[in-house]
């Protein structure tokens, strides 16, 4: 049992370029999400999926895209990367919305030169 | 919108001191409130989650009091340790889980 894992683990891109950081969970959890942490401000929520076929925008969605592939995986697209998304990324998954506890993975770190 | 703040946001304490981190938060009408460890470099790990009916939580030196209406937790870490050095989050769940900034704690030998 993985719990959740995240590929890569780092990252450097150039201004203008694309990727997409990849997500997933083995623990047949409904609720998905991606982070971002940037010092002295905490996580940041920028997209989520409440269940499989469904996402929503956070606090900080600008820039970003998702696709909920399936119920493991939920992965995140940077179109068009710029220094501000230099950051950690951290995708989490919980059971459902709401009371539940949120599972995190081991996060991405990006730099965007 | 939920705010959550931690103080402080720094703390040093020598080895065999109780730590007590504190945190707040604006809006109580919350599900649930998670405490968070983070080692430099790593993922979050869940320390506890108390469900907004509850007062507190407890697992092993760790103990964690939820006051709703005054929108505040205190985790208390008893006999600190070296290896309990760390930065600790607190997050509240109203519709998403909102986070603190976070106390980086350092115990000294």
């Amino acid at each position: 049992n993985a719990g959740v894992t995240q590929t890569p683990k780092f990252q450097v891109l150039k201004t203008g370029q694309s990727m997409t950081l990849q997500c997933a969970q083995d623990m047949n959890h409904n609720s998905m999400y991606w982070y971002r942490q940037d010092p002295g401000m905490g996580l940041r929520l920028i997209y989520y999926s409440a269940s499989e076929g469904t996402t929503d925008k956070g606090e900080v969605p600008n820039g970003y895209n998702v696709s909920r592939l399936n119920k493991r995986e939920f992965s995140l697209r940077l179109e068009s990367a710029a220094p501000s998304q230099t950051s950690v990324y951290f995708c989490a998954s919980t059971i459902g919305a709401g009371s539940h506890e949120q599972y995190f993975g081991p996060g991405t770190r990006l730099t965007v030169t | 919108k939920q705010e959550v703040t931690q103080i402080p946001a720094a703390l040093s304490v020598p080895e065999g001191e109780n730590l007590v981190l504190n945190c707040s938060f604006t809006d109580s009408a919350i599900y649930n409130l998670q405490w968070f460890r983070q080692d430099p470099g790593k993922g979050l790990t869940s320390l506890l989650l108390i469900q907004s009916s509850q007062r507190e939580q407890t697992s092993g030196r760790l103990n964690a009091s939820l006051d709703k209406s005054s929108g505040r937790s205190t985790l208390y870490i008893a006999a600190s340790q070296p290896g309990d050095s760390a930065t600790y989050l607190c997050a509240v769940t109203t519709s998403q889980l909102s986070f603190g900034a976070g106390t980086t704690v350092t115990v000294r030998a």
